[in-house]
């Protein structure tokens, strides 16, 4: 089975500019996470869909960020306009509705915000 | 407010040599403690999860325990290929919503 994907690996932007991420869950996956680790911090939560609906977007940093998940199936993650402190590694993660075997995670989108 | 602290935050080993890593937490409506190995570059990969004080799980070389305010995570006989971060994370749910919050992580170096 194919696991989490998650582009770009790298994006290297000015502060000021957009980017949007992408991540294509494991098929099947109701639950959709994102998460952010910046550096020499711990990887914290972002939100949280299930199926196209968000269910608890209570970490997302402010309005710059937008998530969405079109037809419950991929999701993007945008941030507009970007500002230096949202440099970090984004990781994506997905789960069927029980999630007691852990949720696959992707490998990260690394964002620079220069 | 949930919290995990992973201690120590590096470790290093002579292969064959064993120790623990500990995980130690305070979280309401705990759901689940995981362990994830993270190799540079990638996403955490799952090893395990536990749920209720007393329970021990096993993989090779590796063996979790959790009691009711920490996770141990016990390396015996480590191999140089055991070398990654290690990160511990409790999975909380509030409101039907299930989030899971991180430590640190330790970074465990096995030398041959």
């Amino acid at each position: 089975e194919a696991g989490v994907t998650q582009f770009p690996s790298h994006s290297v932007i000015e502060k000021g500019q957009t980017v949007t991420l992408r991540c294509d869950p494991i098929s099947g996956h109701d639950n959709l996470y994102w998460y952010r680790r910046v550096m020499g911090k711990e990887i914290k939560f972002l939100l949280h869909f299930v199926k196209e609906s968000k269910q608890d977007e209570s970490g997302m940093p402010n309005n710059r960020f937008l998530a969405e998940r079109t037809g419950g199936t991929y999701s993007t993650l945008k941030v507009q306009p970007a500002e230096l402190e949202d440099s970090g590694v984004y990781f994506c993660a997905s789960s069927t509705s029980r999630a007691n075997y852990g949720y696959t995670f992707g490998s990260g989108t690394r964002l620079t915000v220069v | 407010e949930d919290q995990v602290t992973q201690s120590p935050e590096a470790l290093r080993l002579q292969e064959g040599e064993s120790s623990s890593l500990n995980c130690s937490y305070t979280v309401s409506g705990l759901r689940g403690l995981f362990w994830y190995r993270q190799d540079p570059g990638k996403g955490p990969e799952f090893l395990f999860t536990l749920y209720s004080a007393g329970e021990e799980k096993e993989k090779e070389r590796l063996k979790a325990t959790l009691t009711k305010k920490e996770s141990f995570l016990h390396i015996t006989a480590p191999k140089p290929e055991d070398s990654a971060t290690y990160l511990c994370a409790v999975q909380a749910v509030i409101q039907g919503a299930q989030k899971l919050v991180f430590g640190q992580g330790t970074r465990l170096t096995i030398n041959p």
